[in-house]
Formats: structure tokens, sequence, C-alpha cells
């Protein structure tokens, strides 16, 4: 597609329930990233995938957090029995031939935990 | 670690004002800098970069120069427009390339 497409651009879950965001990067971009910003600050790193693999999950904050990429394509951000805490926007990103070249990010998934 | 401190917000000013946002960096070796920008209701968008000591990034009418004597990376623009209105992002990479460190964002509002 022309851009990064997440999905949903909302979700409110409640406290304990699992989730999945959804992150379509622009076709042929081979690595592919995620972020967390939490309101008034800015984007954390979590997770980075080069092809179908994580080349670097040292940002993930526990083990409640996952991430796949099965095809190298899509990928699916996994948190699973939410906490509050975890009420952030996840912002997805990719890119063509690695960081230092720019990503292009999508507009994020907006996570409230009730 | 690496880190990026960028000056807090919120920012305000008249239409055709000089604009500085400063930001300062810590990293161990040589990283890149970088300024994201982020629209009302719009994902980041790389605004513009510098990879090496002494590279002015420029775009739009920003710049921004990498001084690693200061460990700088400050935003500047002579003429600002109601549209440059966003919240401004200063980044590094590392040298590993894997991952960029964000600051906090500036709040820009220009008012006719």
């Amino acid at each position: 597609g022309a851009g990064v497409s997440q999905t949903p651009s909302n979700k409110v879950t409640e406290k304990g329930k699992y989730v999945e965001l959804r992150c379509d990067p622009i076709s042929g971009h081979t690595a592919l990233y995620w972020y967390r910003q939490s309101l008034g600050q800015g984007p954390e790193f979590l997770i980075y995938f080069q092809g179908t693999g994580a080349a670097d999950d040292s940002g993930l904050p526990n083990d409640r957090f996952f991430a796949v990429r099965p095809e190298g394509s899509v990928s699916t951000l996994k948190i699973q029995r939410t906490e509050r805490g975890d009420s952030a926007v996840y912002l997805c990103a990719s890119s063509l031939d690695g960081v230092n070249y720019g990503y292009t990010f999508g507009s994020g998934t907006r996570l409230t935990v009730v | 670690g690496d880190s990026v401190t960028q000056m807090e917000g919120p920012v305000t000013l008249s239409e055709e004002a000089f604009l500085t946002i400063n930001c300062t960096y810590t990293a161990t070796g040589y990283p890149s800098l970088f300024w994201y920008v982020q629209y009302p209701g719009e994902g980041l968008q790389l605004l513009l970069k510098a990879t090496k000591a002494d590279d002015k990034g420029s775009n739009k009418g920003f710049e921004a120069t990498y001084r690693k004597e200061t460990t700088s990376f400050h935003l500047e623009k002579g003429s600002v427009q109601v549209s440059d209105s966003a919240v401004y992002f200063c980044a590094l990479s590392d040298q590993g390339g894997n991952q960029f460190y964000f600051g906090t964002g500036t709040s820009l509002t220009v008012i006719p």
C-alpha cells in the first residue's frame, strides 16, 4: 500500500483481556518496528523485525508482550492480561533498508485499558 | 545509555517569527540524528536528518546542524507559518542502527 496501515485505530479493552494490534507495512519494506508512545512522551522502542525474524526484542517490557511477522509482511503485536499501564498509542513503522534511511510510521493504535 | 533531551513546550509563536527548538543528545560512538514531525491526527513524518558531524539537514525551510562538540541538533526555521503547527520530535539512532531514541516532543502552535 501507499503507507503503513495500523488497525484498529482505537481499541478499548478491559483489564486482564488479550488484545492484538495489526500493522501492514509498505510493500517491499523488509524492516518493521513497533514503538509505544505514552501520553506526553516520545515513542519508545519495543521490537524490530528484519524479514520474518525478530532481530531485536529488547524493548518489550515483559513477557505479556509478544509480536510476530510470519510471512515477512504483516505484523501483529499481542498483549496478554492487559493492565491499565499498557494504555498508550502503539506505533508501527517500516523501512526499506534500515533505520538510517528513516522510517515511515503508521498513524498508530490508541489502546485504552479500563 | 543513549538518550535525547529536547526543549519542553508548548511553544507559541506568531506567523513569520523565528523558531528554535533545542535538542541535545548523549550517545556512545557516532549516532545519526533526526527530526520528526507529527501533525494533528497524523503519524510521525521524517522532517530532516544528519548522519555525521557538521552535516546540515534541511527540508521545508527547517534546518538543523549536527554539532558533535556541543552534542546538539537544534531545529531552526526563519519564518514559521500556521501550517507548521505540530509536535516536533528529536531522535537519534545508535551505531547499531536498529532503533531510535526519541525526545519527549515539543508542541508548536503558530498563530496568525
